[in-house]
C-alpha cells in the first residue's frame, strides 16, 4: 500500500525559497500509470493545484505559479520535491503531495497527510 | 475566484438525498472528466468519484456522480452524519493543469 509523506520547514521568511520533499513508501515512483503532484490549501480556503511530475522528469505547472516553481524527482530515493521561490504571506498553506492515476482521469487517489508552511518574518 | 463554480454550502437531514453542482466551461468540464474529492475536517482530501461517475473501491454506492455538457453533479443519498465534510470538484484543462472548484461545505442537520 503506497504511502506518501511530506517533509520540510514549517516556517519560512518572506522572499525566501520553500523546499518540500515527498517520500513514497510501499511503492515506486517509476510507473507508467502515475504522475506525482503537489496541491496546497491556505488556511480556511479551498484546494489549489501547484503542479506535477512524471518519473521521467516531465513537469506540468500551474500557470499562476510557473515563474516561481520547480518540481523535481529523485527515483533513487523514491522522492519528489517542490521548490517555490520569492515567498509571500499568500504562500502560507497546508501543502499536500499526491499520486495522480492516469487510468482514473488523473484523479489523486493517494495523498500525504500534508505539511503546514507559514511564511512570516 | 475558482474557474469551476460550486455552491459554498449545502445541507440535508439524515437519510435525505443532496446534490452538489459544479459548473465549468467547454475548455475544462466540457472537454475532460470530472473528479470529486471529500475532505473530512482536519484530514487530507480523498478521491470520491473519478471520470465523472466512477467510484474507487471502498467508496459507498450512496455517492454518485454525473456530468452533462459543462456541468457536473455529486449526489449523496441516504445522508449520514459522517458525510459532513467539504466536497471539491476538479477537472483539468487538457494540459494537466488541474482546476478545483471552490468547495462546498456539507452540513448534516
Amino acid at each position: 500500500q503506497l504511502q506518501l509523506q511530506e517533509s520540510g520547514p514549517g516556517l519560512v521568511k518572506p522572499s525566501e525559497t520553500l523546499s518540500l520533499t515527498c517520500t513514497a513508501s510501499g511503492g515506486s515512483l517509476m510507473s507508467n500509470f502515475y504522475y506525482w503532484g503537489w496541491i496546497r490549501q491556505p488556511p480556511g480556503k479551498g484546494l489549489e493545484w501547484i503542479g506535477c511530475i512524471y518519473y521521467s522528469g516531465s513537469t506540468y505547472y500551474s500557470p499562476s505559479l510557473k515563474s516561481r516553481l520547480t518540481i523535481s524527482v529523485d527515483t533513487s530515493k523514491n522522492q519528489f520535491s517542490l521548490r517555490l521561490t520569492s515567498l509571500t504571506a499568500a504562500d502560507t498553506a497546508m501543502y499536500y503531495c499526491a499520486r495522480l492515476h492516469n487510468e482514473r482521469a488523473y484523479g489523486m487517489d493517494v495523498w500525504g497527510q500534508g505539511t503546514t508552511v507559514t511564511v512570516s518574518s | 475566484q475558482s474557474v469551476l463554480t460550486q455552491p459554498p454550502s449545502a445541507s440535508g437531514t439524515p437519510g435525505q438525498r443532496v446534490t452538489i453542482s459544479c459548473s465549468g466551461s467547454s475548455s475544462n468540464i466540457g472537454s475532460n472528466a470530472v473528479n470529486w474529492y471529500q475532505q473530512l475536517p482536519g484530514t487530507a482530501p480523498k478521491l470520491l468519484i473519478f471520470r465523472n461517475n466512477q467510484r474507487p473501491s471502498g467508496v459507498p454506492d450512496r455517492f454518485s456522480g454525473s456530468k452533462s455538457d459543462t456541468s457536473a453533479s455529486l449526489a449523496i443519498s441516504g445522508l449520514q452524519s459522517e458525510d459532513e465534510a467539504d466536497y471539491y470538484c476538479a477537472a483539468w484543462d487538457g494540459t494537466l493543469n488541474v482546476l478545483f472548484g471552490g468547495g462546498t461545505k456539507l452540513t448534516v442537520l
